[in-house]
């Protein structure tokens, strides 16, 4: 089974830029995504990357792949108050065409 | 486009009364629907996975006859708690797949469902 982990917590002021990270363990995976959560709300799709990439960027949004190291990062430029959030990072099951495993989700909290 | 909504949003009930929430994808045909479970502080975890007209597919450990699942349409799913207990307060999401979203079997997701037993 695929075990997918982040950090928990990360608190950065606004302006800078918060890097968060995934470890994934399947390495067969074809896609990863990056989804945020708002307190009491669903998930919203931030970005995803191919496997066969190793970067993606969207406006203030950079998505790293290690594939060798099976690691996955997300920042964010110029951090704002509304980027508080919860950010999970999911893997597609290969093998089931839409099944999504989550990360554990990482709480950023931005200060002034 | 791409939107999928969860009624109710948020539901309180007493022990061992069922509940049951919609998931309907408001304008786009959903093939596929999968329902999620979030305790506080916690990753979703996948619940079931149902195809329109066929039987839902539960991950292991989840009980089909405490959480019925119906896809009788390409646009509703429903999940019903039976008897609920306490237990079973969680937030419930709930996501849609179709093969005219804008990415190949994206995940569309819910606002979700918050349930309290008491």
């Amino acid at each position: 089974g695929e075990d997918v982990e982040q950090s928990l917590f990360l608190s950065v002021r606004e302006g800078d830029s918060s890097v968060i990270n995934c470890t994934y363990t399947d390495s067969s995976s074809t896609y990863l995504y990056w989804y945020k959560q708002e307190p009491g709300a669903g998930l919203q799709l931030l970005t995803y990357i191919f496997s066969n990439m190793d970067m993606k960027q969207d406006q203030r949004l950079t998505v790293l792949l290690n594939k060798k190291d099976k690691h996955l990062s997300l920042r964010i430029a110029d951090t704002q108050t509304g980027d508080s959030a919860i950010y999970f990072c999911a893997e597609r099951d290969p093998g089931t065409a839409s099944k999504l495993t989550f990360g554990t989700g990482t709480r950023l909290q931005v200060t002034l | 486009g791409a939107v999928v909504s969860q009624h109710p949003s948020r539901v309180i009930c007493k022990s061992g009364t069922s509940v049951k929430i919609e998931c309907r994808s408001l304008d786009f045909q959903a093939t596929t629907m999968f329902w999620y479970r979030q305790f506080p502080k916690q990753s979703l975890m996948l619940m079931a996975t149902s195809n329109e007209g066929s039987k839902a597919t539960y991950e292991q450990g989840v009980e089909k006859d405490k959480f019925l699942i119906n896809h009788a349409s390409l646009t509703l799913s429903t999940l019903t708690v039976t008897s609920a207990h306490p237990e079973d307060s969680s937030f419930y999401i709930c996501s849609a797949s179709g093969l005219d979203s804008d990415l190949y079997n994206e995940q569309f997701f819910g606002p979700g469902t918050r349930l309290t037993v008491l």
